[in-house]
């Protein structure tokens, strides 16, 4: 089965900044896609930006990139210049190439200070 | 594109209450998720279909939930005898087939008295 790890269950980040959030997983598979949502509060879960594991080239989506390390299965968002509407819980999650079911994080909460 | 939708928004129960919850999915989007969301977690998965087959269910939807997609549209979550452990934010996501980004509705929350 396969796991996900998000272990800062906080971060926070002066507006403008740049943040990383982290995120390691574990599988025995090597076809798979990667992904960050955002869930702001109150409202519903979007998709920040996705990557699949046969791209060596790491995924870009304006001001968020991913760092994707697959040999050390490790999937950290950078944001860059941080904006108020940042702030939001942040999960980074896991799906096999042909089983699109989504395995989840805990979870990073996102604090954008003015 | 009106987006995934779900209601009820909330749905306050009396433990052993049945209770039924629907969602819509994007109009073109032939698979359906539903999660289950706890206070401080991640979602977990619940079970999904395509088109009106339902494909896999997770060990933790119990002999008690039971869902549906009769024509290969919207889906019912249906939790039958609700317990106290099954309060939580139930989730519906959508998508195309090919193309593996799940659209979220804003979700159920459940509160079980």
């Amino acid at each position: 089965a396969q796991t996900v790890t998000q272990s800062q269950p906080e971060m926070s980040v002066q507006e403008a900044e740049t943040v990383t959030l982290s995120c390691t997983y574990d599988t025995s598979e090597s076809d798979y896609y990667l992904f960050w949502y955002k869930q702001p509060p109150s409202r519903q879960m979007i998709l920040v930006i996705r990557q699949e594991a046969y791209k060596q080239q790491n995924a870009t989506e304006n001001r968020f990139s991913v760092n994707f390390q697959k040999a050390a299965k490790s999937f950290s968002l950078k944001i860059s210049d941080s904006q108020l509407g940042d702030a939001a819980m942040y999960f980074c999650a896991f799906a096999n190439f042909g089983n699109e079911k989504l395995t989840f994080g805990t979870g990073t909460r996102l604090t954008i200070i003015p | 594109d009106t987006g995934v939708s779900q209601d009820p928004r909330h749905k306050i129960t009396k433990r052993g209450q049945n209770v039924t919850f629907r969602c819509d999915p994007i109009s073109e989007h032939n698979r359906l998720y539903w999660y289950r969301q706890t206070l401080g977690q991640g979602p977990e998965f619940l079970t999904y279909f395509q088109n009106e087959a339902q494909l896999e269910k997770s060990r933790l939807l119990s002999d008690r939930f039971s869902a549906e997609r009769p024509k290969g549209s919207f889906s019912t979550l249906e939790i039958q005898r609700t317990e106290q452990g099954d309060s939580a934010m139930y989730l519906c996501a959508s998508s195309r087939q090919e193309y593996n980004e799940q659209f979220f509705g804003p979700g159920t929350r459940l509160t079980v008295l």
